[in-house]
């Protein structure tokens, strides 16, 4: 059985500075995927990014850019220019590819200070 | 606008009780999800299901039920027989797209038992 584990229950940055989030896994398989999620004070989870593990590149999406670093099984999420509406719980999630499921670690709590 | 739809958003029941939450679907996604988030542990999955008229068991499926008779509905009830029903449920369905199942999540449904 997969694992997913986020050592950070919490963190905190200031607004505009960069925050790293960490993420390891435990898994026997080749082929998934590693997503993050987000959960705002609404509760409405949203896709973050995700990462193929056969792709070597990493993920980014605008301000959201990943380290995968496959044989490591690490897959942190770094947020530049935190904004305010950043603060939330963030989930990292592992499903193998095709699947159907998706694992979840327990999540950080970042908070964006003004 | 496509999304899922979770109702009650607060239900209260009392011990002993079975309640249903319902969660619909308009996207059109093949697979369904129940999820429970309970404080500092993450989503931990209940049922699935990948198709209609069919479904498969999660890591804690005691005392918990479903049915997908049609594409757009995955109701969830939990059972008297569940013995800590409180907590925050999160329904999500997800297309497959290049091998990743993609979580598309309702708002959630807070149950409470007196």
């Amino acid at each position: 059985a997969q694992t997913v584990t986020q050592s950070q229950p919490e963190m905190s940055v200031q607004e505009a500075e960069t925050v790293t989030l960490s993420c390891t896994y435990d898994t026997s398989e080749n082929n998934y995927y590693l997503f993050w999620y987000k959960q705002p004070p609404s509760r409405q989870m949203i896709l973050v990014i995700r990462q193929e593990a056969y792709k070597q590149q990493n993920a980014t999406e605008n301000r959201f850019s990943v380290n995968f670093q496959k044989a490591a099984k690490s897959f942190s999420l770094k947020i530049s220019d935190s904004q305010l509406g950043d603060t939330a719980m963030y989930f990292c999630a592992f499903m193998k590819t095709n699947a159907g499921k998706s694992t979840f670690g327990d999540g950080t709590t970042l908070t964006v200070k003004p | 606008d496509g999304g899922i739809t979770q109702s009650p958003k607060y239900l209260f029941r009392k011990e002993g009780q079975n309640v249903t939450l319902s969660c619909e679907q308009n996207l059109n996604h093949d697979a369904m999800y129940w999820y429970r988030q309970d404080p500092g542990q993450g989503l931990r999955l209940i049922y699935y299901s990948q198709i209609v008229n069919d479904f498969q068991k999660g890591d804690i499926a005691e005392g918990y039920s479903v049915s997908r008779e049609k594409k757009e509905s995955f109701p969830l009830t939990v059972t008297s027989a569940q013995k800590n029903p409180t907590a925050f449920y999160l329904c999500a369905s997800s297309g497959i797209t290049s091998g990743a199942n993609v979580l598309t999540f309702g708002a959630g449904s807070r149950l409470t038992v007196l």
